[in-house]
């Protein structure tokens, strides 16, 4: 079936270095995507979406990418800091009332 | 803060009792929904609301029973609950059912003894 999910299930990154989490998406008819970010203790917070109109899109310090030809998005963050610490979620939608499918989730661990 | 609250935080109960997990928003918005996040897996959406209707329902078993009273307050009543639902069940919200981005809350942790 149609499915969402994510390359790797950890990352590590040094502290102000650059990080990139990619995520792997099958369904081409997915015209809307999100990128969440869980604390320990917390649920998923909003950090940037994209629409398929639109292949980049950027935020503050953080970047999508999305590659509609092999169906693929990635969240870049820039001069990573401890507090970017998290389990991070990539998620689609297709068609506007359709329900938001997530993947599995990659845990970011920033080295001091 | 995201603006939808969770209560309780966490909730430990047996198999034969019956609770109710309650969420609130405060952004004003007419979608609500009910998520399970369970270790490494993807989010599992339960239920969807859409101006206090019920427009999706997951598959959910019956033991759980949701009540949406106003656009903004979602409850999920909870009973005679199986152990495999022990999990954290996460609320959210948004301006509608399009293209919108989901608030969600901080989650209320369930164990199931």
């Amino acid at each position: 079936g149609e499915s969402v999910g994510l390359h790797l299930p950890t990352l590590s990154v040094q502290e102000g270095d650059n990080s990139i989490i990619n995520c792997a998406y099958s369904n081409s008819a997915s015209d809307y995507f999100i990128w969440y970010k869980q604390e320990s203790g917390k649920g998923p917070q909003f950090i940037i979406d994209i629409r398929s109109n639109m292949d980049k899109r950027q935020g503050q310090r953080v970047t999508v990418l999305l590659n509609k030809t092999v169906k693929h998005l990635s969240l870049q963050i820039a001069a990573t800091q401890p507090g970017d610490s998290a389990v991070y979620f990539c998620a689609e939608k297709t068609g506007a009332n359709s329900k938001l499918t997530f993947g599995k989730g990659i845990t970011l661990s920033v080295r001091p | 803060e995201t603006g939808v609250t969770q209560t309780p935080r966490h909730l430990v109960m047996g198999m034969t009792n019956k609770k109710s997990l309650k969420c609130e928003q405060h952004l004003g918005h007419n979608a609500m929904y009910w998520y399970k996040q369970s270790a490494k897996k993807p989010l599992e959406l339960m239920f969807v609301y859409n101006f206090k209707e019920q427009t999706e329902n997951n598959s959910v078993p019956s033991r759980f029973s949701p009540e949406c009273p106003n656009s903004s307050h979602l409850f999920l009543h909870l009973h005679t609950l199986q152990p495999e639902d022990s999990a954290l069940y996460l609320c959210a919200s948004s301006q509608g059912l399009g293209t919108y981005e989901q608030y969600f809350g901080p989650g209320t942790r369930l164990t199931v003894t």
